[in-house]
């Protein structure tokens, strides 16, 4: 099946930092996503984002499909964005409707 | 829409009894899923559902767990009997085929948390 990377896999920032975090996938894809898991568990959709740039306040995410990645990119982090994010792949074929998950960054935001 | 709805939120039980958790997709979806999450293995898909009717149930770990989408609007995810490795967060998720630019968008439960004694 298609194989879900993530880096960092963590990452210590200050308040007001920006970064980015990369997910690398080995296969085409039809649907990919990010979402946020807060300390309470719950899964936030972020993006969906199979191919190109969207954007949403002080985040923003890129995929390019051609080459098999995307990219998450967080401006002026706030104690918020602590977390961890997660990058998830459909292949379609067999395996339509069935997302793949990667490990996930561990985002740890200080005041 | 009051988006995807779980219960219970929390499940205490003791080896050996049957547990059941329960799932609402969004109104309209066509797609439901159900997920594990364990600090060893992360997020794994355990089945799913097209229009009530599993599709693929390639990832229940074993004949202890089953899974049933009477309509809908419903589903439920049952283990009997339950056992300690069970102890993990248990996600329900729906999407709708139909859309546009949002084609099959996954959006997810609050989840339960399963402990097993």
């Amino acid at each position: 099946g298609i194989q879900v990377e993530q880096s960092p896999p963590d990452l210590i920032l200050q308040e007001g930092a920006n970064s980015t975090l990369r997910c690398n996938f080995s296969d085409s894809v039809n649907n990919l996503q990010w979402f946020h898991q807060n300390p309470w568990g719950q899964l936030i959709n972020l993006f969906y984002i199979p191919s190109g740039t969207k954007q949403n306040g002080r985040l923003s995410a890129t995929t390019v499909a051609t080459e098999r990645y995307s990219l998450l990119y967080i401006s002026s982090s706030q104690t918020t964005d602590s977390g961890v994010y997660f990058c998830a792949v459909n292949a379609g074929g067999t395996s339509y409707g069935k997302l793949t998950f990667g490990q996930g960054t561990i985002l740890t935001v200080h005041p | 829409d009051a988006g995807v709805i779980q219960s219970p939120r929390h499940e205490v039980t003791e080896m050996g009894q049957e547990v059941t958790l329960r799932c609402k997709p969004i109104s309209g979806h066509d797609y439901l899923f159900w997920y594990r999450q364990t600090m060893m293995r992360g997020l794994e898909l355990l089945i799913y559902f097209n229009n009530n009717v599993p599709i693929d149930d390639s990832g229940m770990p074993e004949d202890r767990f089953s899974a049933k989408m009477p309509n809908a609007s419903f589903s439920t995810l049952k283990i009997q009997p339950s056992e300690p490795r069970d102890s993990a967060v248990y996600f329900c998720a729906s999407s709708f085929s139909g859309g546009s630019h949002s084609y099959n968008e996954q959006f997810f439960g609050p989840g339960t948390r399963l402990t097993v004694l």
